[in-house]
């Protein structure tokens, strides 16, 4: 069956640091995955893009990686702040007008 | 801009009884979507509209209805509550498809549906 999988663990880092978050999913060959944060009791905010022909996007502090080899994106946030602890959500388009969302991976960044 | 808005916010429906969710774009979004949000699961697509006066089954639509009688509202209605519907709802909005080329889509803040 198709699935995308996010880490269900939450992930705590210390400010400073590089966040670093994993989208693996299988029987997908996506044309472009989505990542978005979402806070509690608010809805998904849109961050960035990536399409199936780039490696990497940017974005200010925020880096994705896209390898459709081994089906799996890396979400980074550099120079975490405490303002960066969500829960952040990996989507993919899965052809026609159906996008796929994981469940998430809850961000911690302590001060 | 207000961007999306869901009514109302919070809701709690004895089983059997009926309710419609109101989602309003002021984006001049063809897309619109709704979605329900359960603790462990990503968003699952109910129902989605590419237009005004069209609707399409997605993912999880048995027990819901919608409807897109005007380009910036779309309303996901519920003819006979059950417990299994107890969820986070939320409407979001593009401005074209996904098969066009990845449009972010615009949430909602959600509606957060309790069935007893």
């Amino acid at each position: 069956s198709q699935k995308i999988e996010q880490n269900s663990e939450a992930l705590n880092i210390q400010e400073g640091k590089t966040a670093t978050l994993t989208c693996n999913y299988t029987n997908y060959s996506p044309a472009y995955l989505q990542w978005y944060r979402q806070d509690p009791g608010r809805g998904p905010v849109f961050l960035l893009l990536i399409r199936e022909n780039e490696k990497e996007k940017r974005k200010e502090r925020l880096k994705v990686t896209f390898d459709t080899t081994l089906k799996q994106s890396l979400f980074h946030i550099t120079a975490s702040q405490p303002a960066d602890s969500a829960t952040y959500l990996c989507a993919l388009n899965t052809g026609g007008f159906k996008t796929i969302f994981g469940a998430g991976t809850r961000l911690f960044v302590k001060a | 801009n207000a961007g999306v808005t869901q009514t109302p916010k919070f809701r709690v429906l004895k089983t059997g009884q009926s309710m419609t969710l109101l989602c309003a774009q002021d984006m001049n979004h063809e897309y619109m979507y709704w979605y329900r949000q359960d603790p462990g699961m990503g968003l699952r697509l109910i129902h989605y509209s590419v237009g005004e006066g069209t609707t399409a089954k997605g993912e999880v639509p048995d027990g819901y209805n919608v409807s897109r009688l005007k380009k910036q509202n779309f309303l996901l209605g519920l003819e006979s509550a059950a417990p299994s519907q107890t969820s986070v709802y939320f409407c979001a909005s593009s401005y074209s498809g996904t098969v066009q080329g990845g449009a972010e889509a615009f949430f909602g803040q959600g509606t957060r549906l309790t069935v007893v």
